[in-house]
């Protein structure tokens, strides 16, 4: 069974600090996709950054990155300078090559920004 | 292009009442979800649809029935409702295969007195 992991409920980060979101996944799936969400206080969920299981490099977009260590089962989500607008709920989720193609998602890690 | 509308955003109903959401996407999709979100549960998968004419039950689909009868519309309906089903619920599609993400609808907020 695929199964999601986000240990960390809540984190407080200074404005302009990196900050970390870590992700643990187990599938028995060979092929799969990572990807995580932002929801901010608003409600809509916005996709951030996809990881392939094949791709070798870590995946980037603009101030986000995705720290892929297959063998560790870990994808996580690393905000280089943040921002008070960075402030909102993270989700991470996997998709993976099943029959039914069914997506999961972790509980979700509350990011504060502290100015 | 509009991507994934759900109707209604806000909807108020009595125990035991009915109702139906809809949910529709204009990108041609083949998959359809509906979620419910909880405060500490994350998302968790209702129902799901992986072509027209076609449901699978997901990780809560008790209380729930949906229905894929055109491809770019997906009901979620709620037969008896029952305050344990106040969340929020999310409808999101998405293409055939793990490389693709999920485009969410904005979300409605259902409460069950």
């Amino acid at each position: 069974a695929q199964k999601i992991t986000q240990t960390q409920p809540g984190m407080f980060v200074q404005e302009k600090e990196a900050v970390t979101l870590d992700c643990t996944y187990d599938t028995s799936d060979q092929s799969y996709g990572l990807f995580w969400y932002k929801q901010p206080s608003s409600g809509e969920m916005i996709f951030l950054i996809y990881q392939g299981s094949y791709d070798e490099q870590n995946a980037t977009e603009g101030r986000y990155s995705l720290n892929f260590q297959k063998a560790r089962k870990s994808a996580n989500l690393v905000i280089s300078a943040s921002q008070l607008g960075d402030s909102a709920m993270y989700f991470c989720a996997m998709r993976g090559l099943h029959r039914d193609d069914k997506i999961i998602f972790g509980k979700g890690t509350r990011l504060h920004i502290l100015p | 292009n509009a991507g994934v509308t759900q109707t209604p955003k806000f909807r108020v109903l009595k125990t035991g009442q009915s109702m139906t959401l809809l949910c529709a996407q204009d990108m041609n999709h083949e998959y359809m979800y509906w979620y419910r979100q909880d405060p500490g549960m994350g998302l968790r998968l209702i129902h799901y649809s992986v072509g027209e004419g076609t449901t699978a039950k997901g990780e809560v689909p008790d209380g729930y029935n949906v229905s894929r009868l055109k491809k770019q519309n997906f009901l979620l309906g709620l037969e008896s409702a029952a305050p344990s089903q106040t969340s929020v619920y999310f409808c999101a599609s998405t293409e055939r295969g793990p490389f693709y993400e999920q485009y969410f609808g904005p979300g409605t907020r259902l409460t069950v007195t």
